[in-house]
């Protein structure tokens, strides 16, 4: 079974459009993450959530919102894509305190 | 906030040779958590291995080990023996306990094991 699993793996949309990123952990962890890994390959914390409360916020445009209905879940919401937002999306997961980090294996979002 | 430095950002190999990966890093903390990460060409981030600041014991795994030196804030990470799996890019990361869980990430260096 697959520890964090996020969904869809690609995605491909036009400027402007609003899209959903899914993401499950069956570890039981209490603290889940998003990331952004740029053209670069540069990782970005962009949110963190523990119990279902935000805990980090980093610089990111309020276009993007995450929503945790459960400790098991994290989805991440984007409005009005634009072009920049192309980039591959991971989640990730951990105890609190981490030992480490779990990964999804990642969302390629191509903004047309 | 702390910084992850990478400063090799392409390496090669030969297949079953040893290559040293270098990573710095910067922070006042005396308690910290370092790791290395691979992401090969399939995209997944996968831990290699973990290093407690408070051990001075180099963490091992396998053909996997690291050179931590705490004062120079230095943590390399040797690939013995090296494998064509082995290809990928490494990603050094910093984690502070009691932050959020914020892990900082290096930009990475990109290896290429070579037949």
């Amino acid at each position: 079974d697959t520890a964090v699993s996020q969904t869809p793996k690609y995605l491909v949309t036009q400027m402007g459009n609003d899209k959903s990123i899914k993401c499950e952990q069956n570890l039981g962890h209490d603290t889940m993450y998003w990331y952004k890994q740029d053209s670069k390959k540069f990782l970005k914390i962009m949110f963190s959530y523990n119990n279902k409360e935000l805990i980090i916020n980093e610089t990111v445009p309020n276009r993007f919102s995450p929503k945790s209905p459960d400790k098991a879940h994290l989805n991440l919401h984007i409005n009005s894509l634009e072009l920049g937002d192309s980039a591959v999306y991971f989640c990730a997961s951990s105890l609190l305190p981490a030992e480490k980090l779990f990964f999804g294996s990642g969302t390629q979002l191509s903004v047309l | 906030a702390q910084t992850v430095t990478q400063s090799q950002p392409e390496m090669s190999v030969q297949e079953a040779e040893t290559v040293t990966l270098s990573c710095t890093y910067d922070t006042s903390e005396s308690n910290y958590y370092l790791f290395w990460y691979k992401q090969p060409p399939s995209r997944q981030m996968i831990l290699v291995i973990r290093q407690e600041a408070y051990k001075q014991q180099n963490a091992t795994e396998n053909r996997f080990s690291v050179n931590f030196q705490k004062a120079a804030k230095s943590f390399s990470l040797k690939i013995s023996d090296s494998q064509l799996g082995d290809t990928a890019m490494y990603f050094c990361a910093f984690m502070k306990p009691n932050t959020g869980n914020q892990f900082y990430f290096g930009t990475g260096t990109s290896l290429t094991v070579i037949p």
